[in-house]
């Protein structure tokens, strides 16, 4: 069965402390990873597409990176404006579907 | 406008009676995408539309769940004799021209509140 796992399922930290977000897939044939932002009240926000093994994408203090059986989200200084529900999706070969991961809450503290 | 447009943005209705959900995609795109997320549960695959194929209906939870689209364009999502368990926020996506693994871009969804 296709699976998205993330972790942790919530994350605090101090204004400039770096860390990273894992998202976990199985899945039968992996066409593209995504990674979302959502705000409360708000839809996701498109932020990466990463489709193979090796891949990296750079956006401001973010960074995705993909292996075969797991992606990153690097978050360098963060600022409190990053505080977030980061969402990881997987499309899976002949489906044009995502499957979604149950996100990651990051609050950034001042 | 720029982006993905649904409304009405809140709805709330007494259980039992029928819902239609309205989803307008960025223009040009031929790929329209609908999702509930549910407090606890994520986000959950319904229905995709590609153009004049036919949908992907393999998410619907129950047959009370139906999409259509007009045109290739706007969508409605109807639910028949909803439940309390229908309460959850519908979200539609929409996607370019024809080709998967193209990034799905969201709009900020309608929140249905069954009574």
């Amino acid at each position: 069965e296709d699976q998205v796992t993330q972790s942790p399922e919530a994350l605090r930290l101090q204004e400039g402390e770096s860390s990273s977000l894992n998202c976990s897939y199985t899945v039968s044939g992996l066409r593209g990873l995504f990674w979302y932002r959502q705000d409360p009240g708000k839809g996701p926000e498109f932020l990466f597409t990463l489709y193979s093994a090796g891949e990296e994408k750079e956006k401001e203090r973010l960074k995705a990176t993909l292996t075969k059986k797991e992606s990153f989200l690097h978050i360098t200084a963060p600022k409190p404006e990053d505080s977030a529900t980061y969402l990881c999706a997987v499309q899976v070969r002949n489906t044009g579907k995502l499957i979604f991961g149950q996100g990651t809450t990051l609050q950034v503290k001042p | 406008g720029a982006g993905v447009s649904q409304s009405p943005s809140n709805k709330v209705t007494e259980k039992g009676k029928d819902v239609e959900l309205r989803c307008d995609p960025i223009s040009g795109h031929t790929a329209l995408y609908w999702y509930r997320q549910s407090l606890g549960q994520g986000l959950e695959f319904l229905i995709y539309f590609q153009g004049n194929s036919a949908p992907d209906k393999s998410g619907l939870p129950s047959d009370r769940f139906s999409a259509e689209r007009t045109g290739g364009s706007v969508s409605t999502l109807t639910i028949q004799r909803t439940q309390q368990e229908d309460s959850a926020v519908y979200l539609c996506a929409s996607s370019s021209t024809g080709v998967l693994n193209q990034p799905q871009h969201f709009g900020d969804g309608t929140r249905l509140s069954i009574l």
